[in-house]
């Protein structure tokens, strides 16, 4: 597409529940990256995703958080028994040109937790 | 550990005023500084950016100082309009590594 496109764009859950996010990166970006934004806060690095290596999931919070990428393409973050305080925009980006990495932002999900 | 230290962390300016957001760093090995912009609702945006061989880079309204001794750039804004009301973001990159940003700037330009 031409560009990251995120689903869903808004959610609102029960504490307990799980939730799944999506994010289908621009064609052809090998590098994918999640980032937790909350309320007038910073980015928050989560995970990240580059090619065939070994995803780094040195920003997950807790082990509530994973993410998984299929097929080098489409990437989805779970939160297991979500909280309150997991009540935040999540960010999706993609990226791939090595040299200055320019990173393209999706429009984020928006999670409530009730 | 922050590695990209940005301020102010709020900024308020009349219409045409020159905002000015300050970033600092301590990493040698990065090698190019984007800034990125965010509207309400969106996520951020590549504004302009910049590598550490050039001191000053412009596009339009938009210049970053770059100060290598110093381990400093910023980002100016000149004759700002209140369409630039938006959070803005500094950033360095390692290569390919996960950019490190910086806290993030909210500024208001009114009218």
């Amino acid at each position: 597409g031409a560009g990251v496109s995120q689903s869903p764009s808004n959610k609102v859950t029960e504490k307990g529940k799980d939730v799944e996010l999506r994010c289908d990166p621009i064609s052809g970006h090998t590098a994918l990256y999640w980032y937790r934004q909350s309320l007038g806060q910073g980015l928050e690095f989560l995970i990240y995703f580059q090619g065939n290596s070994a995803p780094d999931k040195s920003g997950l919070p807790s082990d509530r958080f994973s993410a998984e990428r299929t097929g080098g393409s489409v990437s989805t973050l779970t939160i297991q028994r979500t909280q309150q305080e997991d009540s935040a925009v999540y960010l999706c980006a993609s990226s791939y040109n090595p040299v200055a990495n320019v990173l393209t932002f999706g429009a984020g999900s928006r999670l409530t937790v009730l | 550990q922050q590695q990209v230290k940005q301020s102010p962390q709020s900024l308020i300016v009349q219409k045409g005023g020159i905002p000015i957001i300050n970033c600092a760093y301590e990493n040698t090995a990065f090698d190019y500084f984007p800034w990125y912009q965010q509207f309400p609702g969106k996520g951020p945006a590549l504004l302009i950016a910049i590598r550490p061989d050039v001191s000053e880079k412009k596009e339009g309204r938009f210049t970053i100082s770059f100060n290598k001794s110093a381990k400093q750039f910023s980002l100016h804004i000149m004759d700002s309009q209140p369409g630039d009301s938006a959070t803005y973001f500094c950033a360095a990159n390692e290569g390919s590594y996960i950019p490190t940003f910086g806290r993030g700037t909210s500024l208001i330009v009114h009218p």
